[in-house]
């Protein structure tokens, strides 16, 4: 969507880090998540931060929020070949059914 | 029951056909939606269904009529499709407005049209 902007392609190496960086336009955005999608597949909710906050991690992922620049980012620690998929960054607001969707980054991870 | 479950998986339709895709989910979310997916590019809403009322139509074709039965089920039914309607059709819920927990997607029904 034209609110929220992703880079498309990363290639990253097994076992290494992987960050995968999203802008967002609307300052009243309430919550903003990370999708993945692998082929053929629906989409699958990865995480989610609420805008008050600056950090959330769980597990692998890690989920940094500079709300002053509208710029989310999720790193994946430990880059394996099961997180070869692309990766879509969404945000909505409050009281509102939509979520306004990024391009999607696609992720190879390289052995 | 964490899912939200989707038939058919595959769909191929001619363009004078009329077929209807089906959504179930059975954790008690009172919002459903349909989207629209084309390959390597991100949803698109098509409908949402709060409380089993339509509340929103993103001025989608009249060829798609969306219908809600019960709070559990969701329809989409599909007349005189064109070509360019295939692509990969997804249905998710959310409790309410998907603040939180955004959406929990099905796996998608994909369809093509010849």
């Amino acid at each position: 969507g034209e609110d929220v902007e992703q880079s498309l392609f990363l290639s990253v190496r097994e076992g290494d880090s992987s960050v995968i960086n999203c802008t967002y336009t609307d300052s009243s955005s309430t919550y903003l998540y990370w999708y993945k999608q692998e082929p053929g597949a629906g989409l699958q909710l990865l995480t989610y931060i609420f805008s008050n906050m600056d950090m959330k991690q769980d597990q692998r992922l890690t989920v940094l929020l500079n709300k002053k620049d509208k710029h989310l980012s999720l790193r994946i620690a430990d880059t394996q070949t099961g997180d070869s998929a692309i990766y879509f960054c969404a945000e909505s607001q409050s009281n509102d059914y939509k979520l306004s969707f990024g391009a999607g980054t696609t992720v190879t991870v390289r052995a | 029951d964490t899912e939200v479950t989707q038939t058919p998986k595959h769909l191929v339709m001619g363009m004078t056909n009329k077929k209807s895709l089906k959504c179930e989910q059975h954790m008690g979310h009172r919002a459903m939606y349909w989207y629209k997916q084309k390959a390597k590019k991100p949803p698109e809403l098509m409908f949402v269904y709060s409380y089993e009322k339509l509340s929103i139509n993103e001025s989608v074709p009249s060829r798609f009529s969306p219908e809600c039965p019960n709070s559990s089920l969701l329809n989409l039914h599909l007349h005189a499709l064109q070509p360019e309607d295939s692509a990969l059709y997804l249905c998710a819920s959310s409790p309410g407005t998907p603040i939180g927990n955004g959406y929990t997607f099905g796996s998608g029904t994909r369809l093509t049209v010849v």
